[in-house]
């Protein structure tokens, strides 16, 4: 079974800095996907960045960036130049290569304060 | 349009009526699962199905039904709602839907209150 810890409840950050959300993870797998999912008040379901667990590099999209570390297991999301629409809940999730149902951690909600 | 499209979006029942959720897909993906949103837990799985007629419980899968006759198509049904399984129910499906790789794609979400 894996497991996803999101150990920030709640993080703010100013509009324009830089934020940095955190996750942990643990399964016993060799090969799996990582996810960070974004949730506005709508309750929609928003994918934000992916990654490959055989991938060395870190992915990036836009603003959105991760920092990957596989023998630590960790792989945090960091917001650059944060905007008002980057408000919402933030999930990490991991799931296994032929396998997948995806494990989700319980979420970080992210406030940008103008 | 193609993508996942979930009914009913809100319902309100009352304990002990059977409910079913319906979660209908356009791009063929083998994958489909039933997650439940409750505060402070994230989303946990209900059930999932990794093709037609083929279902596996997922980590809260008790007072629910699934079923999968077509790939298409994956209902979840609440045999005798009770007030615990007040949520927000969310269908997915994993799959590819465009150039980037394998993902998880999800439906808007079913609010669901039991009174």
């Amino acid at each position: 079974a894996q497991t996803v810890t999101q150990s920030q409840p709640e993080m703010s950050v100013q509009e324009a800095e830089t934020v940095t959300l955190s996750c942990t993870y643990d399964t016993s797998e060799s090969d799996y996907y990582l996810f960070w999912y974004k949730q506005p008040p709508s309750r929609q379901m928003i994918l934000v960045i992916r990654q490959e667990a055989y991938k060395q590099q870190n992915a990036t999209e836009n603003r959105f960036s991760v920092n990957f570390q596989k023998a630590a297991k960790s792989f945090s999301l960091k917001i650059s130049d944060s905007q008002l629409g980057d408000a919402a809940m933030y999930f990490c999730a991991c799931t296994n290569f032929g396998n997948e149902k995806l494990t989700f951690g319980t979420g970080t909600r992210l406030t940008i304060i103008p | 349009d193609a993508g996942i499209t979930q009914s009913p979006r809100y319902k309100i029942t009352e304990t002990g009526r059977q409910v079913t959720l319906m979660c209908h897909q356009t791009w063929s993906h083998s994958y489909m699962f039933w997650y439940r949103q409750d505060l402070g837990h994230g989303l946990r799985l209900i059930y999932y199905s990794a093709a037609a007629d083929i279902t596996d419980k997922g980590e809260v899968p008790d007072g629910y039904v699934v079923s999968r006759s077509k790939t298409e198509n994956f209902p979840l049904t609440l045999e005798s709602a009770t007030r615990s399984q007040t949520s927000v129910y969310f269908c997915a499906t994993w799959g590819r839907a465009d150039n980037s790789g394998n993902t998880i794609y999800f439906g808007e979400g079913s609010w669901l209150t039991v009174v």
